[in-house]
């Protein structure tokens, strides 16, 4: 079955512990994309990559870090998470740029205390 | 710099009622536009999209006319069942930035029986 996969699916931390969230894609997809989503403030892009090892910053990509040295992986990294961070996150992925469809993962829910 | 403005919520309607989502936008030169919904629990989806000026896209049964001279892409459905009460994102990327989507607030849709 085609997905994309999230883990953790909820995850509370402390402010400080590092935490990676990691981003799994079965579709051999080249672009991919994280997202926070805030209430009132929609979705806001963080990250995203146009292919492996090609990664460039969306709209808010301050506290947090990507890798893509594979293709079908790409991990958020937050290395010292604080409570502003507390967000609900969201990993995309599209066959090659952001007009075409995206397909979204299931969400991992973050709170940083 | 490019900005989504949607319609805020909730949206209330009783099932077979019309559903009209107001978004406008702003934005450099000619972007692709877009709407997606997020059902209760999931992550987001495409609903559907249009590239160039005049271009409707349409899918289950809604619509979107991208209209240049008001920089609109209204969503519209002419009879709404419960089962499309959901969170809707207009979302739009701009032509020189392959990789960025920029995410209105969300309008959330509450249809009743």
């Amino acid at each position: 079955e085609a997905q994309v996969t999230q883990n953790p699916r909820y995850l509370i931390t402390v402010t400080g512990k590092k935490l990676t969230v990691t981003c799994s894609q079965n579709m051999n997809h080249e672009y991919m994309s994280w997202y926070r989503q805030d209430p009132g403030l929609g979705l806001r892009q963080i990250y995203y990559s146009m292919n492996v090892e090609v990664t460039d910053k969306g709209d808010v990509p301050e506290g947090y870090k990507v890798s893509r040295k594979e293709k079908r992986n790409f991990p958020l990294i937050l290395e010292s998470p604080s409570p502003n961070q507390t967000s609900l996150y969201f990993c995309a992925s599209s066959l090659r740029g952001s007009t075409d469809t995206q397909y979204f993962g299931p969400g991992t829910r973050l709170t940083v205390l | 710099g490019d900005s989504v403005t949607q319609m805020e919520g909730p949206v209330t309607l009783s099932e077979e009622a019309f559903l009209t989502i107001n978004c406008t936008y702003t934005a450099t030169g000619y972007p692709s536009l877009f709407w997606y919904v997020q059902y209760p629990g999931e992550g987001l989806q495409l609903l559907l999209k249009a590239t160039k000026a005049d271009d409707k896209g349409s899918n289950k049964g809604f619509e979107a006319t991208y209209r240049k001279e008001t920089t609109s892409f209204h969503l519209e459905k002419g009879s709404v069942q419960v089962s499309d009460s959901a969170v809707y994102f207009c979302a739009l990327r701009t032509a020189d930035s392959w990789g960025k989507l920029q995410f209105g607030a969300g309008t959330q849709v509450v249809v009743t029986p």
